[in-house]
């Protein structure tokens, strides 16, 4: 069975410029969970889906945004970078909501900003 | 304080030795705690996770809980070189109860042959 799935797994942005990171979740997951993994930090907590409803936010600004489809991947949208941004994006999926079930990480996309 | 604290190390043990890792949190509700193994350049991976106090066994893996002291540890024992790597402690629940995970910081392990 396929795992979670991260697209692109490289990316190379310049400041002010916006980003989409996708994500498709392991078959009949329907919870997705994004995580930013600054190099040498453990990953933070940016967003949480469940059933295509906004779960949770973490304390990230406004410019993050996403969004789940009715087949349940998801979306990650980042409007105008800061090298700040510059980061391993991962994407987690679980059967239920997680805190009923476990999360599976995909391989995430490194995302660099100059 | 920080929320979830590891020591980042490195801890370097020898082939065939026990490693202890360790984590404190600070959020006293917590429920759910997980120990994500992650090698350089690639995702977390999930190796254990407990729910209540005591230990937990799952192979070369042992996960020990102590709620009242607000801690969470690893033993690997038999250590092997293919186990280093950098170990998350995670922790779930607690005051928000959105399913979060809430990581440390990571500790890096180095199993020298």
């Amino acid at each position: 069975d396929a795992g979670v799935t991260q697209s692109p797994t490289h990316l190379i942005k310049t400041r002010g410029q916006h980003v989409t990171l996708r994500c498709s979740p392991i078959s009949g997951h329907k919870s997705v969970s994004w995580y930013q993994q600054v190099l040498g930090q453990g990953p933070q907590f940016i967003f949480q889906y469940y059933e295509k409803e906004e779960r949770g936010r973490g304390n990230f600004p406004d410019r993050f945004s996403a969004r789940q489809f009715p087949n349940y991947s998801s979306e990650l949208n980042v409007n105008a970078l800061l090298l700040g941004d510059s980061a391993l994006y991962l994407c987690a999926s679980s059967f239920a909501t997680p805190e009923n079930s476990p999360l599976h990480f995909g391989n995430g996309t490194r995302l660099t900003v100059t | 304080q920080k929320e979830v604290e590891q020591n980042s190390g490195p801890l370097s043990v020898p082939e065939g030795a026990i490693a202890s890792l360790n984590c404190t949190y600070s959020d006293r509700g917590s429920q759910s705690f997980f120990w994500y193994r992650q090698y350089s350049g690639k995702s977390p991976e999930l190796i254990m996770s407990i729910y209540s106090n005591g230990d937990k066994e799952d192979g070369r893996f042992t996960a020990q809980l102590n709620k009242a002291s607000q801690y969470v540890s690893l033993l690997i024992r038999d250590s092997q070189p293919s186990d280093s790597a950098t170990y998350l402690c995670a922790v779930q629940g607690g005051s928000s109860n959105t399913g979060k995970l809430i990581f440390g910081q990571g500790t890096t392990l180095q199993v020298k042959p």
